[in-house]
């Protein structure tokens, strides 16, 4: 069984388009993440949630909007896409106690914006 | 703000050598967690190493070990006996104790050559 996963793995889709991807866990972990990779390798979070609640919120374009509809599930809509929003994006989760034990990371989906 | 900083882009090794990736860190707080992730061609990141910032000893896990400095706010990782499958880019990460924010080093791409 996956702990978590995201889907789809791959996305490709025009600029200005609306785009959603889905990530659920089923290591019973209080908090969920997303980050964002861009073409040179460097992790960026994106946004932290805890038991539904967001916890953090980098600096990050109000297109993007985060859902939780349970602590199981966080996804990610991205309105009006554009060219540099292409990036492989991470879902990941922690049990939500500050590092005591590490994030579980999905296996990431790889946005292509044209 | 705590940055953590991966100063050798990449790195490469010889099958059956050693090889250390270096980290630093900063940041003003005393009790965290420092973590050393893969994440191979395939994309999945894995945990490799993690180490307690009030534990003294050294994390070790099978031919992966780390050298932490807390002093120096030093975290390397050594891998001994390198494998081919030990080709990947390798991350060190920090997250403040009670916190759920993860940071991200530049990444080292490490290749193990036959």
């Amino acid at each position: 069984d996956t702990a978590v996963s995201q889907t789809p793995k791959y996305l490709v889709t025009q600029m200005g388009n609306d785009k959603s991807i889905k990530c659920e866990q089923n290591l019973g972990h209080d908090t969920m993440y997303w980050y964002k990779q861009d073409s040179k390798k460097f992790l960026k979070i994106m946004f932290s949630y805890n038991n539904k609640e967001l916890i953090i919120n980098e600096t990050v374009p109000n297109r993007f909007s985060p859902k939780s509809p349970d602590k199981a599930h966080l996804n990610l809509h991205i309105n009006s896409l554009e060219l540099g929003d292409s990036a492989v994006y991470f879902c990941a989760s922690s049990q939500g106690d500050g590092g005591n034990t590490e994030a579980f990371f999905g296996q990431g989906t790889r946005l292509t914006v044209v | 703000a705590q940055t953590v900083t991966q100063s050798q882009p990449e790195m490469s090794v010889q099958e059956a050598e050693t090889v250390t990736l270096s980290c630093t860190y900063d940041t003003s707080e005393s009790n965290y967690y420092l973590f050393w992730y893969k994440q191979p061609p395939s994309r999945q990141m894995i945990l490799v190493i993690r180490q307690e910032a009030y534990k003294q000893q050294n994390a070790t896990e099978n031919r992966f070990s780390v050298n932490f400095q807390k002093a120096a706010k030093s975290f390397s990782l050594k891998i001994s006996d390198s494998q081919l499958g030990d080709t990947a880019m390798y991350f060190c990460a920090f997250m403040k104790n009670g916190d759920n924010d993860m940071r991200f080093g530049a990444g080292t791409r490490l290749t193990v050559k036959p």
